[in-house]
């Protein structure tokens, strides 16, 4: 059975700095997803990768995916306040259809 | 274009009692996925229909059923209520469109049980 683990679980950064979240998965997974969720909102998706190498890009926001070593990253550049959210990874391993969220990262960017 | 709806949105019940969600997919969609959000944790998948059958089934006991209609909405179905079951209720659809099958979530249904 899948499991995913995203780090860290908080992250506190000053607004204009760089930084990364890591999400490792354990088993395969031929494609992962990216999720934003705001206070007392639902998930919006991101972004959705689908091969070993993909990198996409939205805004200030950078996912990449390695499925070697089981793992993806949210890159954030120039953090803004409006970043300021929960961000959960995903996958479905090899059940079709499943997915199994990572425990979720609350990002705070403040002035 | 309508995004994925449910209702409703608040909901308050104790223990013992029986709750009916429901779910009406994104335009296009066929597939139905619902999954329960405690507070502070990712969602966990409950079931998924399509073409009206349940496909898969996540880690929950039969207290939890569902339904899919021929116009792809769910429902989904919760006996016998425990206070554990307090939680946010997300439905998402999706279509598989080449190699994707991204899922759109709902606005969720808190449902509070006392």
């Amino acid at each position: 059975e899948l499991k995913v683990e995203q780090n860290p679980l908080f992250l506190s950064m000053q607004e204009g700095k760089n930084y990364t979240i890591y999400c490792n998965y354990s088993t395969t997974s031929d494609r992962l997803y990216w999720y934003r969720q705001d206070p007392g909102k639902s998930l919006e998706s991101l972004f959705v990768l689908l091969s070993n190498g993909a990198v996409k890009q939205e805004g200030r926001l950078m996912a990449s995916l390695d499925t070697k070593a089981r793992l993806s990253t949210l890159h954030i550049t120039a953090a803004v306040h409006d970043l300021s959210a929960t961000y959960f990874c995903a996958g479905p391993g090899t059940s079709y259809g499943k997915l199994t969220f990572g425990q979720g990262t609350i990002l705070t960017v403040h002035p | 274009d309508a995004g994925v709806t449910q209702s409703p949105t608040h909901l308050i019940k104790t223990r013992g009692q029986q709750v009916t969600l429901r779910c009406s997919p994104k335009s296009g969609h066929d597939t139905v996925s619902w999954y329960q959000q405690a507070l502070g944790q990712g969602p966990q998948f409950i079931f998924q229909y399509y073409e009206e059958e349940e496909r898969q089934r996540g880690n929950f006991p039969d207290r939890f059923s569902g339904h899919q209609f021929p116009n792809y909405s769910s429902e989904l179905n919760v006996n016998a209520l425990l206070l554990g079951d307090s939680a946010l209720y997300l439905c998402a659809s999706s279509v598989i469109q080449g190699s994707t099958d991204t899922q759109y979530f709902g606005p969720g249904t808190r449902l509070t049980v006392l």
